[in-house]
């Protein structure tokens, strides 16, 4: 079955450092989807990213990149230089396909991240 | 622009009453879920639905039921809700396909005392 493993339960950091959150993943499938989501204080989820399983670039989006490496069955976030405003939880997730239309999504325990001015 | 609502966005109930949450969304997508979160579980998807008329129970459907009758909408009805319930529930919409991202509801904060 499919598993999605955030090990960091909280971490704590002065703005200005860079933080690296991990991931791993559990799956059968040879295709799948990660993706990272972001729930602020204010508590809505805000999707970050998306990464399909044939594509092991990295993404770097501002201050954002993700590490994908399926020989880890990882996808870490890094956040660089970080600031207050990224304190929050953060999801890590997998999807499987369905047949054509569905989607068999799994969230991970999320990692709280605190940014200390 | 397309969005998901929720209602209420907090409730309070008595144990063994019958509650429901709506789900809204504009988004024209055919996959709804419901998900509760709670601290050091995450987010665990309570029911799903692929279209209309179509709904599946997920992790932790004991005690919760769906009905889904039309594209937009999707309530979660908890029959006779308990104290275990206690929790934050989220609605999210997605395309059809693995792929796609979910898109989520503000949630709703639901009491049982």
């Amino acid at each position: 079955a499919q598993k999605v493993t955030q090990a960091q339960t909280e971490i704590s950091v002065v703005e200005k450092e860079d933080v690296t959150l991990d991931c791993v993943y559990e799956t059968r499938d040879t295709t799948y989807y990660l993706f990272w989501y972001k729930q602020p204080p204010s508590g809505e989820l805000v999707f970050l990213i998306r990464r399909n399983s044939f594509d092991e670039q990295n993404e770097i989006s501002g201050r954002y990149s993700w590490n994908f490496q399926k020989s880890t069955s990882s996808f870490n976030f890094t956040i660089t230089a970080s600031q207050v405003v990224d304190s929050a939880v953060y999801f890590c997730a997998l999807s499987e396909a369905r047949g054509n239309y569905g989607q068999n999504f799994v969230f991970g325990p999320g990692t709280r991240l605190s940014v200390l001015p | 622009d397309a969005e998901i609502t929720q209602s209420p966005r907090h409730k309070i109930t008595e144990t063994g009453r019958q509650v429901t949450l709506a789900c809204h969304q504009t988004w024209n997508h055919n996959n709804m879920f419901w998900y509760r979160q709670d601290l050091g579980h995450g987010l665990r998807l309570i029911h799903y639905s692929y279209g209309v008329q179509d709904t599946n129970k997920g992790e932790v459907s004991d005690g919760y039921s769906v009905s889904r009758s039309n594209t937009e909408d999707l309530p979660l009805t908890l029959e006779s809700a308990a104290s275990s319930q206690t929790s934050v529930y989220f609605c999210a919409s997605s395309e059809s396909a693995g792929y796609n991202e979910q898109f989520f509801g503000p949630g709703t904060r639901l009491t049982v005392l």
